[in-house]
């Protein structure tokens, strides 16, 4: 069975800081990858898709790569800011469109 | 504009009783999906459905059950069997045919006392 894991499980930071956090997984056979940003007592909203054939995507300040043959995902964040706070989950597709979350790394952002 | 609604947003039940949390989404998607998150870990999945009149089970469906009647809804059942009801609920739906972005409602938090 899949399992996806992400480390630190929380991270604070100040502002200005670039940060990295990071997503693994054990079974490589996946088709995409997510990222996705959850505020408090809110749905995810996503952040960037990967596709399993793809090595990163960009979005504004946000760089996700993908290492699928070692089961890794970073998610890059440049030039945090106190908006950025928030919990960050990524999660792999795999057979029968079926989605597997990490636990999350949650974010805090200094003034 | 086009998005996922859950309601209600906040629920109380006492134990023993079936509750019904409500998933409507109007983005023309085919798949639809409902997902447990408790405090300090990722969702896990309980029932998902790729089609209208078919669903499957999920990793933690016991307890839970589901209709896919028309496209746009997807409601969830917590019923008295369910042990540990209490927990935040979330829907899901991608477009399906291979299209996996995945959108979010946002979520029902169920309180059973």
């Amino acid at each position: 069975k899949q399992e996806v894991t992400q480390i630190p499980a929380a991270l604070s930071v100040p502002e200005g800081e670039n940060l990295v956090l990071n997503c693994s997984f054990t079974d490589s056979a996946i088709y995409n990858l997510q990222w996705f940003r959850q505020d408090p007592g809110k749905g995810l909203t996503s952040l960037l898709l990967i596709q399993s054939s793809q090595r990163e995507q960009t979005s504004g300040r946000l760089n996700a790569s993908l290492d699928k043959s070692s089961g890794r995902s970073t998610l890059y964040i440049a030039a945090s800011q106190p908006g950025d706070s928030a919990t960050y989950l990524c999660a792999v597709t795999g057979n029968f469109n079926k989605f597997y979350f990490g636990s999350g790394t949650k974010l805090n952002v200094k003034p | 504009d086009g998005g996922i609604t859950q309601s209600p947003k906040y629920l109380f039940r006492k134990e023993g009783q079936n509750v019904t949390l409500s998933c409507e989404q109007n983005l023309n998607h085919d798949a639809m999906y409902w997902y447990r998150q408790d405090p300090g870990q990722g969702l896990r999945l309980i029932y998902y459905s790729q089609i209208v009149n078919d669903f499957q089970k999920g990793d933690i469906a016991e307890g839970y059950s589901v209709s896919r009647e028309k496209k746009e809804s997807f409601p969830l059942t917590v019923t008295s069997a369910q042990k540990n009801p209490t927990a935040f609920y979330l829907c899901a739906s991608t477009l399906g045919a291979g299209r996996t972005e995945q959108y979010f409602g946002p979520g029902t938090r169920l309180t059973v006392t």
